[in-house]
């Protein structure tokens, strides 16, 4: 079964940091253009960031608000992609999705489940 | 950054009424050399992650039923839903990849039964 399950996600402070995982199955990551999109409670969506397949250079990159905190990563071994957050902040409060980007790229066919993140004081 | 703006934010339909969401784009997602509109809509249930209906302006997903149909092209796209079921309620999503990132999304219509 084709599937993406993200797990990593809870409550910290401000300033924290925390790493999201999201391993595939029935997919190869590293053949894959992943990308991480989030959901603040009760809004909408919001693409993060995203690396490129292996074969297309594995280029990385980011949205402005998370560029220069955030890290994406993989593990070819795992079959997983990673986000790495560091400094984070209360208004990065949200529900992180791991997605494939398919059908031409750039828009995202396959979906995990996402994990909460919250950062609170 | 490319901004697309839905309309309506919400809207109450009828079932087996039509249902259309439009979304304009703050510049054009067509891309001229290869003829494509690099636009797509997602159905978000709650509690759900969003799913794919729609990419390219007008290309069903695989398995999305025949009556969620897109159109537009441009700046001004919409999302029909020619017979609106119950398990149809849901919010949508129009979101833009033309060219490079960022990738970004309308605000959301919120759809539901009348």
């Amino acid at each position: 079964e084709v599937q993406l399950v993200e797990s990593g996600g809870g409550l910290l402070k401000p300033g924290g940091s925390l790493r999201l995982s999201c391993a595939a199955s029935g997919i190869s990551v590293t053949d894959a253009w992943m990308s991480w999109v989030r959901q603040a409670p009760g809004k909408g969506l919001e693409w993060v960031g995203r690396i490129k397949s292996e074969s297309a250079g594995g280029k990385i990159e980011y949205a402005a608000p998370v560029k220069g905190r955030f890290t994406v990563s993989r593990d070819e071994s795992k079959n997983t992609v990673f986000l790495q957050m560091n400094s984070l902040k209360i208004e990065d409060t949200a529900i992180y999705y791991c997605t494939r980007e398919g059908k031409g790229f750039g828009n995202f066919d396959l979906w995990g489940q996402g994990t909460l993140v919250t950062v609170s004081s | 950054d490319i901004v697309l703006t839905q309309s309506p934010d919400s809207l109450a339909v009828s079932l087996g009424e039509r249902a259309t969401i439009n979304c304009k784009s703050s510049q054009s997602v067509f891309y001229s050399s290869n003829n494509n509109n690099y636009l797509a809509w997602y159905q978000q249930k709650p509690g759900q992650p969003p799913k794919l209906l729609i990419y390219g302006a007008s290309t069903r997903d695989s398995g999305v039923p025949d009556r969620f149909s897109g159109s537009g092209s441009g700046t001004d796209f919409a999302l029909t839903i020619s017979s609106l079921q119950a398990e149809d309620v849901a919010v949508y999503y129009c979101q833009q990849y033309y060219k490079s990132p960022p990738w970004t999304f309308g605000q959301g219509t919120k759809v539901e039964i009348k």
